[in-house]
């Protein structure tokens, strides 16, 4: 199994402004994912990040309010910008694992907009 | 489209009780199965996958869950709830043309002293 570490792992901002989440895996993978659980609900897949290559988006979700990076293959990151307080969710990563889609999933991290 | 459907969104046992979480699935192809738990303020962890072979799963912390393809069912079950039980509980589904994990909706399990 992979480790997988998120920062911040919580954080509180104002509406407009853009937070930047970590993420980093302990070993080299593939594919990463990024997914927002907002309060109560599921988890929702936003995007997937392949390193080399741009991140393919889900329905609704768009790159100018997400940006991704993934510049080597134990690392990226994810954008929130010009957040609302409707963006207030924990925003989770994961990555695949070499067998049957299994993914395993960092903490979290719990963001509240004011 | 293919879903997830985890009936009950909250459930409470005693301590000591049988556990009962369902989970139905539709997926055109054989899908692949995974129960995660969610503790409070952390990330989802593997409880047990199937994938293929005996539709029998064991998992961790003393869950299994049963693959029954004539129901389109993957219930989770644990014959003994413990407190260390309560947690949020996520049915998903992957398989077919696309590598992408579905979730069910979620199920909070209670556990009362």
């Amino acid at each position: 199994s992979a480790v997988i570490s998120q920062k911040p792992s919580r954080d509180i901002c104002q509406r407009g402004t853009s937070l930047t989440i970590q993420c980093q895996v302990d070993s080299q993978v593939t594919m990463m994912f990024w997914y927002r659980q907002q309060p109560g609900q599921s988890l929702t897949l936003i995007a997937t990040a392949n390193q080399g290559s741009e991140a393919t988006y889900e329905s609704g979700f768009v790159i100018d309010k997400f940006p991704i990076s993934r510049p080597n293959l134990t690392f990226s990151t994810l954008t929130v910008s010009n957040m609302s307080p409707e963006d207030s969710s924990i925003y989770l990563c994961s990555v695949e694992s070499d067998s049957y889609n299994e993914q395993f999933f960092g903490p979290g991290t719990r963001l509240t907009v004011l | 489209a293919q879903s997830v459907t985890q009936l009950g969104s909250h459930v409470s046992v005693s301590e000591g009780a049988l556990v009962l979480l369902r989970c139905n699935y539709s997926s055109s192809v054989p899908p692949y199965l995974f129960w995660y738990v969610q503790y409070p303020n952390q990330g989802l962890q593997l409880l047990l996958k199937y994938t293929t072979g005996a539709t029998l799963v064991k998992g961790i912390n003393g869950f299994e869950a049963e693959f029954k393809k004539s129901e389109t069912s993957f219930h989770l079950t644990k014959p003994s709830a413990h407190m260390s039980d309560a947690a949020e509980y996520f049915c998903a589904k992957s398989g077919g043309a696309t590598n992408k994990l579905i979730f069910g909706t979620g199920t909070l399990l209670a556990v009362q002293p």
